[in-house]
């Protein structure tokens, strides 16, 4: 079965730093997304891309975050300069519509950002 | 911003009882959907739901939309220690195109 999958699933920066989060999205999806979870807290949206550009971003996703498809399979996050509240999970996901029409998400497993 | 409500926080019971947990929010959503997530995982999609009323089963979980969209509840049945997990639902606004995640219920089914 299809899925999305993220690396590396655990980074430890300090911060200041600059970090890249790695994901590849399912296949035959057109919509790519970026969320957070800070540990116990909700699942929060930072940012959708489709067709080469972000088309949705979140009050979190400032100037110091950025994505970007590289190529035909790649999707990634950069945070510049780390900051400690960066520490969180990272979800990758994707759909094969638009999010806001159906809602339905695939997840990667995650990447785990510890910043010191 | 429309915020959805999800009760009981939190939920430990024992293998083989019924439990029901709610999502409730003041808006009306165009679709609701309902989210499974373990320790250290992504969410796992588990429905959505589109149409006021709408009843779904899924082997032991038993998902209903309200009538007016605003609110769904998630019913398991012969819970199982497999059910472990934080069940999430995420609604997209039917007015602005939105779409947040509650915060979760987080259910322990203790063998």
């Amino acid at each position: 079965e299809p899925e999305v999958t993220q690396t590396p699933s655990h980074q430890v920066t300090q911060m200041g730093q600059e970090v890249i989060l790695r994901c590849v999205p399912i296949s035959n999806h057109l919509y790519f997304y970026w969320y957070r979870q800070i540990l116990g807290q909700k699942v929060e949206f930072l940012v959708s891309f489709y067709n080469n550009e972000i088309s949705e971003k979140s009050e979190i996703f400032d100037d110091q975050f950025s994505v970007e498809r590289p190529d035909g399979s790649n999707f990634t996050l950069k945070i510049r300069s780390t900051k400690l509240e960066d520490s969180a999970m990272y979800f990758c996901a994707s759909s094969r519509t638009d999010r806001r029409n159906t809602g339905e998400l695939f997840f990667g497993e995650g990447s785990r950002l510890t910043v010191l | 911003t429309q915020l959805l409500e999800q009760s009981p926080q939190f939920l430990s019971i024992q293998e083989g009882e019924n439990l029901t947990v709610y999502c409730n929010s003041s808006s009306v959503f165009s679709s609701l959907q309902w989210y499974r997530q373990e320790p250290g995982e992504g969410p796992v999609l588990l429905v959505t739901v589109v149409t006021g009323g709408e009843v779904k089963k899924l082997k032991r979980l038993t998902f209903q939309f309200g009538d007016a969209r605003k609110d769904s509840s998630l019913h398991i049945t012969a819970a199982q220690p497999g059910d472990t997990g934080l069940y999430l639902c995420a609604g997209v606004s039917y007015n602005n195109n939105d779409m947040r995640f509650g915060a979760g219920t987080r259910l322990t089914v203790k063998p």
